[in-house]
């Protein structure tokens, strides 16, 4: 069975502070990837996927993240974040299109003005 | 840009009582699903819905729940007899078959006294 680890729980930081996200997947076979954000009171919303090709994935809001194979990781990244980044962040993976997501415990993070 | 738009947003129930929640997915969506997340807890995955029959289900989706799509528009979930631990926020979400992600609803919320 698949699982999702996110290593923080928490991210306190500052506005113009750089962003990384962990995420790690047990999974052996081709899986897509996805992070899905969830700003305060609003539903959960695609910020980049991947699928195959290219590992470093350019997503909505200057986000990234990069995909790698061998360490079975996933993570998210933004070079400077914006007060309007606070929201909670969630990596999810499935094994093929349609199937069901399975989803990491979520990153609340908070950027301070 | 197409929603899945979901009803109620917020439902308070007494214990035992029978709950239907609702979700108007994207027309063109094939795979539905239902998730929920305690409060300040990860989101789990309840069931999936294709061709209207459920694909898989979850540990979690025991006798108590069932989902059904009565019209071929509105895909609902019904909890029988609610208990205390049902309160969390439900998600419907729909599987877009171009983009490959999954689309979720604002949720809705259900609080069980």
């Amino acid at each position: 069975a698949q699982s999702v680890s996110q290593h923080n729980h928490h991210v306190i930081l500052s506005e113009a502070a750089s962003l990384e996200l962990g995420c790690n997947y047990s999974y052996g076979g081709t899986v897509n990837l996805f992070w899905y954000v969830q700003y305060p009171g609003q539903h959960l919303q695609l910020l980049l996927k991947y699928f195959s090709g290219d590992p470093l994935v350019k997503g909505i809001k200057g986000f990234e993240a990069e995909f790698i194979k061998s360490k079975f990781s996933f993570n998210l990244r933004k070079p400077s974040v914006q007060w309007s980044d606070t929201a909670e962040y969630f990596c999810a993976v499935n094994e093929a299109a349609g199937n069901k997501l399975t989803f990491g415990g979520g990153t609340r993070v908070l950027v301070k003005p | 840009e197409p929603e899945v738009t979901q009803t109620p947003s917020h439902q308070v129930t007494q214990m035992g009582q029978e709950v239907i929640l609702r979700c108007v997915p994207i027309s063109n969506h094939l795979y539905f699903y239902w998730y929920r997340q305690i409060l300040g807890q990860k989101v789990e995955f309840l069931v999936s819905f294709y061709n209207n029959e459920i694909s898989e289900k979850s540990e979690i989706f025991d006798d108590q729940f069932s989902v059904e799509r009565p019209d071929g528009s509105n895909f609902t979930l019904k909890i029988r007899s609610t208990k205390l631990e049902d309160s969390a926020m439900y998600f419907c979400a729909g599987f877009g078959r171009d983009t490959g992600e999954l689309f979720f609803g604002e949720g809705s919320r259900l609080t069980v006294l």
